[in-house]
């Protein structure tokens, strides 16, 4: 079983639809926890960090569940910018960064 | 560009080659982090350096694999006798050193990713 599970997708979505994305960690010790975007043969940036109280930045949600080792992020008003792969990330201890396979979110016009 | 570079950005190489890879880090960041990263997978954690010292190494990291930072500074990834599954983009990112934060936690510090070097094995 992977460490950090998520659906690979596609996801194609119309401009301004709401796009949600789930992911689920397998160690409980687990302590930080990231959604990171990559774009097509781009290296992964840091879209946001998820906190257990949800946090918001602008159009993007995040959630984290830690009884149930579950993470989400929320799209609302899907851009055709927001085209990409969504990565489901946790940290284990000393910053060593544990990665998803990547949800590919296509928005199409 | 004060970002992490990397260099080759593309290498092929025959079966059987060594190949040599070196990441730059952002200057003032003392932690320097390899993965890679197949095709359809997200990256995978290589090994991690502080400063000059080698910490972690992912069990991933067989005995061709090498790496370096000697000077604490830029860092390089050897993999000696390449097969065609290290065909990879090879990352790397960098990041700040921890600070200790009120109650003894210890702050998690972005890591910045250089474009990567994709290597190609024939």
């Amino acid at each position: 079983r992977k460490e950090v599970e998520q659906d690979p997708g596609p996801f194609n979505v119309p401009e301004g639809a709401t796009v949600a994305f789930n992911c689920t960690y397998s160690n409980s010790a687990s302590q930080s926890f990231f959604w990171y975007r990559q774009d097509c043969r781009k290296e992964p940036k840091l879209l946001m960090s998820v906190y257990s109280s949800g946090n918001e930045d602008g159009r993007f949600t995040a959630q984290l569940n830690r009884a149930s080792q579950y993470i989400s992020l929320l799209i609302r008003d899907s851009k055709l910018s927001d085209s990409a792969t969504y990565l489901c990330v946790v940290n284990v201890g000393v910053d060593k960064l544990i990665f998803g396979t990547g949800t590919r979110l296509q928005v199409f016009p | 560009d004060t970002g992490v570079s990397q260099d080759p950005r593309h290498k092929i190489t025959k079966r059987g080659q060594n190949v040599t890879f070196r990441c730059d880090p952002i200057s003032e960041h003392n932690r320097l982090y390899w993965y890679r990263q197949t095709l359809g997978q997200g990256p995978e954690f290589l090994t991690y350096f502080q400063n000059e010292a080698q910490l972690e190494k992912s069990r991933l990291l067989s005995d061709r694999f090498s790496a370096e930072r000697p000077k604490g500074s830029f860092s390089t990834l050897e993999i000696q006798r390449t097969e065609q599954g290290d065909s990879a983009m090879y990352l790397c990112a960098s990041s700040q050193p921890k600070t200790r934060l009120a109650g003894g936690a210890s702050s998690y510090n972005e890591q910045f990713f250089g474009p990567g070097t994709r290597l190609t094995v024939l």
